[in-house]
C-alpha cells in the first residue's frame, strides 16, 4: 500500500514565524501536491509537482512556497505564519499524470497560528 | 462558484436506511473520483468513473456517472454506522497537466 506520511499531526505556530510542513511518499510516485481543507470551502489546492526541483501554483498559492529536492519528499513552506493560514494541510500524491490516477493522501497536519 | 457542487451538505439517518447522494456540474469531465475521509484522517478513494452512463458497485456502495459525463450519484443500500464520514467528489477535465477539483463534500452520519 501507498505510504504518505506528514510529519506532524497538530502544529501550534505564532505570527510571523516561518513554518515547514514535511511529506514524505514511499512509492515512486512523480507527483505530489498540498491541500488545505476548511470548513465549508473542502480541498484547495496549493500547489503541486510533477517532478523533482519542479513546482506550479494551484489555486491558492498566495503566502506559501514549496520544496522538492528528492522525489519523496515535498514541503510546504509558510514564509510568514498569518492566523488566516490555520487549517488542516493535506500532502497527497499519484503516480501518473492521468487524468484518472488516484490521489493518495497523508493524515493531515493541523494547523494553529495564533 | 463552485465547479462541482454536492448534495446535500450534511445528511444524518438511522442504521439500515438507504441514501443517495450528488455530485452535479455545469462543465464535462473526463473522470470523476468519489473519496471518503473519516475523521483525524486522509480521503481515501473509493472509485473512479470515466465512462458516461457507468455504473460501479463497491459491496453497498453504487455510483453512477451521468450519461453527459457532468454529474455523478453514490447509494448507498443498509448504511452502517462504518459508512459515516466526509464523502468528497473530484472532477478532472482530462489533458496534459490536468488537476483534480474537489467538491466541498457530504458530511454522513448514520446512527445505531
Amino acid at each position: 500500500d501507498v505510504k504518505v506520511t506528514q510529519s506532524s499531526r497538530y502544529l501550534v505556530k505564532r505570527t510571523g514565524e516561518k513554518v515547514f510542513l514535511e511529506c514524505v511518499q514511499d512509492m515512486d510516485h512523480e507527483n505530489m501536491f498540498w491541500y488545505r481543507q476548511d470548513p465549508g470551502l473542502g480541498l484547495r489546492l496549493i500547489y503541486f509537482s510533477y517532478d523533482v526541483k519542479m513546482k506550479e501554483k494551484g489555486d491558492i498559492p498566495e503566502g506559501y512556497s514549496v520544496s522538492r529536492e528528492k522525489k519523496e519528499r515535498f514541503s510546504l513552506i509558510l514564509e510568514s505564519a498569518s492566523t488566516n493560514q490555520t487549517s488542516m494541510y493535506l500532502c497527497a500524491s499519484s503516480g501518473a499524470r492521468t487524468y484518472n490516477s488516484p490521489l493518495h493522501f497523508g493524515n493531515g497536519t493541523r494547523l494553529t497560528v495564533t | 462558484t463552485q465547479l462541482l457542487e454536492q448534495s446535500p451538505q450534511f445528511l444524518s439517518i438511522q442504521e439500515g436506511e438507504n441514501l443517495t447522494v450528488y455530485c452535479n456540474s455545469s462543465s464535462v469531465f473526463s473522470s470523476l473520483q468519489w473519496y471518503r475521509q473519516e475523521p483525524g484522517e486522509g480521503p481515501v478513494l473509493l472509485v473512479t468513473v470515466v465512462t458516461g452512463g457507468e455504473v460501479k458497485k463497491l459491496k453497498r456502495l453504487t455510483f453512477q456517472f451521468g450519461d453527459a459525463r457532468k454529474d455523478s450519484s453514490l447509494h448507498i443500500t443498509a448504511a452502517q454506522p462504518g459508512d459515516t464520514g466526509l464523502y468528497l467528489c473530484a472532477g478532472e477535465r482530462g489533458g496534459a497537466n490536468s488537476k483534480l477539483t474537489f467538491g466541498k463534500g457530504i458530511t454522513l452520519s448514520v446512527r445505531p
